[in-house]
């Protein structure tokens, strides 16, 4: 079935590592996108991707880095510059980068915890 | 300002009613506006999109869009406790039609 694979999906950090967040779409979308929520804040866009080898900062990029070396795949790292991380990941997808009709679709979503 | 804009609820409502969620968005030039159901501990998933001012209806679900007034809303008609949940409104605005979230208004159906 086609759709969007996030791993894993909990994953706990201690203080100081990086993690990394798998997401993996067979959609064949071109665009891509990480979004974090916090109760009571909604989602908030981490970084973007509209094509192979390019990506693009969200609203709250820092502490985080990503790649996008291939279409179907756009991991993401939490570094640990990233002071409060504890969240739920949403890594998504759409047909097309930008214009009308341009439909986010969801992964399952991963939950990081900080020990 | 925020940019979407929806009351967090919780708004309840009982079984066999009609739910009425309500969003507003501050970009004029927005094109595109959707409505997501998310459950507890789960990701969003697609209830409706709109583009075009007026109604849009899919089996429970009426969407409305009223673009004068900035205003988008969702009604849910003979409301049951599986839509309980957090509905979240987004709006695509610019040329890219960056898509923004709303915080999200959580419904609760009461049996």
């Amino acid at each position: 079935d086609g759709g969007i694979t996030q791993s894993p999906k909990y994953l706990f950090r201690k203080e100081g590592q990086n993690v990394t967040l798998s997401c993996e779409q067979n959609l064949n979308h071109d665009a891509m996108y990480w979004y974090r929520q916090d109760p009571g804040q909604g989602l908030r866009l981490i970084y973007y991707s509209q094509i192979v080898n390019d990506f693009q900062k969200g609203d709250i990029a820092e502490g985080y880095s990503v790649s996008r070396e291939k279409k179907e795949s756009f991991p993401l790292t939490v570094t640990s510059a990233q002071k409060n991380p504890t969240a739920f990941y949403l890594c998504a997808s759409s047909t097309q980068a930008g214009g009308t009709g341009n439909t986010i679709y969801f992964g399952e979503g991963s939950w990081l915890t900080v020990v | 300002q925020k940019e979407v804009e929806q009351n967090s609820g919780p708004l309840s409502v009982p079984e066999g009613a009609i739910a009425s969620l309500n969003c507003t968005y501050s970009d004029r030039g927005s094109q595109s506006f959707f409505w997501y159901r998310q459950y507890s501990g789960k990701s969003p998933e697609l209830i409706m999109s709109i583009y075009s001012n007026g109604d849009k209806e899919d089996g429970r679900f009426t969407a409305q869009l009223n673009k004068a007034s900035q205003y988008v809303s969702l009604l849910i008609r003979d409301s049951q406790p599986s839509d309980s949940a957090t509905y979240l409104c987004a709006v695509g605005s610019g040329g890219y039609q960056k898509v923004t979230f709303g915080i999200g208004t959580k419904l609760q159906v009461i049996p």
